[in-house]
């Protein structure tokens, strides 16, 4: 079955460095990518979404690129704030499927950026 | 986008007891979703809510203890029935908002405790 895989957590970060959260995945189909944020005590908020191959999600200076060669979808950012402190998860969904609106998630990886 | 209302956002209950969620969304949606996140842990979906007929439930859980209603377009309930510690979670309702292939968007969830 579909499956997405991220780098555990915690991440710690001072201000203004550079983020990299890795993801990967596996799917039978074309799945799209997703990125989503939960800040502390809220659900969760869309980050951004890539739905082929080479597409690059970005919002809030974060930015995603679905790699289909190496089946990743690493979200980064270059200047992180203490405000991007929270829970990222990485999902997927294949369309291709009957039940493609289903997301799969990874495991979540908490970012902690210390001022 | 869409405003999804979940209700209560948080509780607490003893064993043995059920609880009663209820989602709304500002607008009609086809597609309900509801979500469960284990303490420190991703999202599993529970279950698939669509107006008019049964919910379809995912591997591992069960009518007789998550029952779910979907009276109309904009709403829909999960009741967590005969609670044990174990079910202490946050219980998440999503939406798919727009054409088919949407990204889905999150209530706040629900942070129950059983004790």
């Amino acid at each position: 079955g579909d499956s997405v895989t991220q780098m555990e957590g915690p991440v710690t970060l001072s201000e203004e460095a550079f983020l990299t959260i890795n993801c990967t995945y596996t799917a039978t189909g074309y799945p799209s990518l997703f990125w989503y944020v939960q800040y502390p005590g809220e659900g969760l908020q869309l980050l951004l979404k890539a739905t082929k191959a080479d597409d690059k999600g970005s919002n809030k200076g974060f930015e995603a690129t679905y790699r289909k060669e190496t089946t990743s979808f690493h979200l980064e950012k270059g200047s992180v704030q203490v405000s991007d402190s929270a829970v990222y998860f990485c999902a997927l969904s294949d369309w291709a499927k009957a039940a493609g609106n289903k997301l799969t998630f990874g495991g979540g990886t908490r970012v902690l950026v210390k001022p | 986008s869409a405003v999804i209302s979940q209700k209560p956002s948080r509780d607490i209950c003893q064993r043995g007891t059920s609880l009663t969620i209820q989602c709304q969304v500002d607008s009609q949606v086809t597609m309900m979703f509801w979500y469960r996140q284990q303490p420190g842990q991703s999202l599993t979906l529970i279950a698939t809510a669509n107006q008019g007929s049964e919910a379809t439930y995912e591997s591992g859980f069960v009518i007789d203890k998550f029952p779910i209603s979907r009276p109309n377009l904009t709403f829909s309930t999960l009741t967590v029935s005969n609670m044990s510690p174990e079910d202490s979670s946050i219980y998440l309702c999503s939406v798919e908002v727009g054409a088919r292939g949407s990204p889905l968007h999150f209530g706040n969830g629900t942070r129950l405790t059983v004790t």
